[in-house]
């Protein structure tokens, strides 16, 4: 069975890090890109990052584009996303998805269930 | 890179076919058949129900389909179930920019 389990959310005041994990497995890890997906509580989903399969590709969203590095350890079916300068907007739960294709196309056919982020002083 | 655009709200009764548009630009709907989407109730991760278009994933009902024209995406929902009230989202690889992007999301009402 594909599981796919977040860690690292919490409670941190603006202008600070923390890093996410994302536990894979029941899947063949380093077949598939992986993604970082958000949603701010009562919105919508927003992509916030991905990863092709030997990391050859990346690719963030506007919003975080200099903030936040997404990484992989394919030896320890791992993903990570390190968030810097977090804002109060950066607020949500972040899931971790398994791309259907080891390129970034954002059909993700499994997802984790999230893990919540809270920004504020 | 702007979020696709899907309308807020739609409904339907038991048993009708509704339909959901996405609107995006030739960068991304347009620029290939990398056209997801996703279904999502409360309180639950997403779930995808529709890839490439107008492919669905093994073991989903046949009520749900897509198709793409243009810069456009659709989803069809037929015999419409109370279990299909839910949110739904689409989402498209983009040639420019963010290599992902996703409409804001239509919440569907079975009244």
């Amino acid at each position: 069975e594909v599981q796919l389990v977040e860690s690292g959310g919490g409670f941190v005041h603006p202008g600070r890090s923390l890093r996410l994990s994302c536990a894979a497995s029941g899947f063949t890890f380093d077949d598939s890109a992986m993604h970082w997906v958000r949603q701010a509580p009562g919105k919508g989903l927003e992509w916030v990052s991905g990863i092709s399969w030997n990391s050859g590709s990346i690719g963030y969203a506007d919003s975080v584009k200099g903030r936040f590095t997404i990484s992989r350890d394919n030896a320890k079916n791992s993903l990570y996303l390190q968030m810097n300068s977090l804002r109060a907007e950066d607020t949500a739960f972040y899931y971790c998805a398994k791309d259907m294709q080891f390129i970034l196309t954002g059909a993700f056919d499994r997802w984790g269930q999230g893990t919540l982020v809270t920004v504020s002083s | 890179q702007s979020a696709l655009t899907q309308s807020a709200s739609v409904s339907g009764s038991p048993g009708q076919s509704i339909t959901i548009f996405c609107t995006g630009t030739s960068s991304d709907i347009g620029s290939s058949n990398l056209v997801s989407w996703f279904q999502q109730h409360p309180g639950k991760a997403p779930k995808l129900i529709i890839y490439e278009g107008n492919k669905r994933p093994s073991g989903l009902s046949n009520r749900f389909s897509g198709s793409t024209s243009d810069n456009t995406a659709s989803l069809t929902i037929s015999g419409l179930q109370a279990e299909d009230e839910a949110d739904y989202y689409c989402c498209s690889y983009a040639r420019s920019g963010a290599f992902v992007i996703f409409g804001g999301g239509t919440k569907l009402t079975v009244l």
